[in-house]
């Protein structure tokens, strides 16, 4: 099946950096990814949709200026968290659908602000 | 954006035994189901999906059944393992789109 890579892994961060987390498709393209974000033992929250060469589509709620989401190529779509607080910890997680109809998910990006 | 409602929250089986997740949605726009499984610290992974046009999808020990009218899907986990311990999310989505709304998740623990 697609593989969806997602890097770091985890993060550590001081309040007020900002933090890129990206999203690669390693054996397809991908002109859509997703962003989701997840809270310990809660559902994951769509954030955004990310399109190849265009702006993000934001859910409702979502602020544009703190979550920036940049989708370069048809493989790598970054999500930056900017000026990073404690309430922004979380675990974020990309998708991208592949063939079929499937969507395949990254392994995830734990944040921590400390 | 709860669009998909999951019960239960959590679940403890025997091991052997059926495992049974219910899910309820709202938009009659959706027409694709999957369901993945989440162990801590991963991301989701895809274990089975279905459309509306069909009752029933089974792979494996996983089932789906669906039932069009009552707007309702079920996961069945037949011989449950311990290793199907984790958290499991029914989905939707609709139009042809990729855009996938969760339900809120259901933690299972199988015991040995």
């Amino acid at each position: 099946g697609a593989v969806v890579s997602q890097h770091p892994s985890r993060v550590i961060c001081k309040s007020g950096t900002s933090v890129k987390i990206e999203c690669r498709s390693l054996d397809f393209q991908a002109t859509t990814m997703f962003w989701y974000r997840q809270f310990p033992k809660k559902s994951l929250m769509l954030m955004a949709t990310s399109n190849e060469g265009s702006k993000a589509t934001y859910e409702q709620g979502v602020e544009k200026d703190k979550f920036l989401i940049n989708h370069a190529s048809l493989t790598l779509s970054t999500l930056t968290v900017t000026s990073a607080h404690p309430e922004d910890s979380s675990f974020y997680i990309c998708s991208a659908p592949g063939d079929s109809g499937k969507l395949f998910f990254g392994s995830g990006t734990q944040l921590s602000v400390l | 954006q709860q669009q998909v409602k999951q019960s239960p929250q959590s679940l403890i089986v025997q091991k052997g035994g059926i495992s049974i997740i219910n899910c309820a949605y709202e938009n009659t726009a959706f027409d694709y189901f999957p369901w993945y499984q989440q162990f801590p610290g991963k991301g989701p992974a895809l274990l089975i999906a279905i459309r509306p046009d069909v009752s029933e999808k089974k792979e494996g020990r996983f089932t789906i059944s669906f039932n069009k009218s009552a707007k309702q899907f079920s996961l069945h986990i037949m011989d449950s393992q311990p290793g199907d311990s984790a958290t499991y999310f029914c989905a939707a989505r609709s139009n042809g789109g990729f855009k996938t709304i969760f339900g809120a998740g259901t933690r299972l623990f199988v015991k040995a």
